[in-house]
């Protein structure tokens, strides 16, 4: 199955609201990541997160190992946060490392 | 400053064509690089990976192979393209140990 989902598939806001991202995975992992992905498709790392809070801005991503759950909080937002959130877990060994996407959530901010 | 750069930017190719498209990283020596596809709607799945010159590993099996014939360079290529191969590809890289990924801006591929 779905080793990562996220949630929800797609979401509209008026700018100025606020948004949560959810991210849980069914693996273990390493770390999380997220990621903005841009509408010409290149992605712009927005956290990298093994655990705890970070803050970037308006962003702030929280990961819960223990939970195996990240979400992604949007403050204030803005019609240029409009894209493609991903998140993606990583798996690592001293040889081998795989990055495993969700499928995203859809951002429309409008005026 | 480490950059990292695809090329082409976008491709329109004939069913059973060769392809090869390329990545250059600069300003990172030894890198892990990366191997991204992701069919249009669809999610992003790793294709190849690379830890050192000559050394590629597959993660999924798309008919595609991958070289690093240098440290900063890194080639995706097949000798017959399919319709199923058409969507965007993305090369990356992190460095060793659990740091993050830095993505170049991709590659769209037409295949008709």
């Amino acid at each position: 199955g779905q080793q990562v989902q996220q949630s929800p598939a797609s979401l509209v806001l008026q700018e100025g609201e606020n948004a949560e991202l959810q991210c849980n995975f069914s693996t273990s992992l390493n770390s999380m990541q997220w990621f903005y992905q841009r509408p010409g498709g290149s992605l712009v790392s927005l956290f990298y997160n093994p655990s705890g809070t970070k803050h970037s801005g308006r962003l702030t991503s929280t990961t819960v190992i223990k939970e195996r759950r990240s979400s992604l909080h949007i403050s204030s937002s803005q019609t240029t946060d409009s894209g493609t959130y991903l998140c993606a877990l990583r798996r690592a060994s001293s040889s081998f490392s795989k990055l495993v996407f969700g499928q995203g959530t859809s951002l429309s901010v409008v005026p | 400053a480490q950059t990292i750069h695809q090329w082409p930017v976008a491709e329109i190719k004939a069913v059973g064509s060769p392809l090869s498209l390329g990545c250059t990283i600069k300003g990172k020596s030894s890198p892990n690089l990366y191997w991204y596809w992701q069919a249009t709607g669809g999610t992003l799945q790793q294709l190849f990976y690379s830890i050192t010159v000559g050394q590629v590993e597959s993660v999924v099996q798309l008919n595609l192979s991958a070289s690093r014939p240098k440290d900063d360079q890194f080639i995706l290529s097949t000798e017959k393209l399919l319709l199923s191969h058409s969507g965007f590809y993305l090369c990356a890289w992190s460095y060793r140990g659990d740091s993050d990924y830095t993505f170049g801006s991709g590659t769209r591929l037409l295949v008709i």
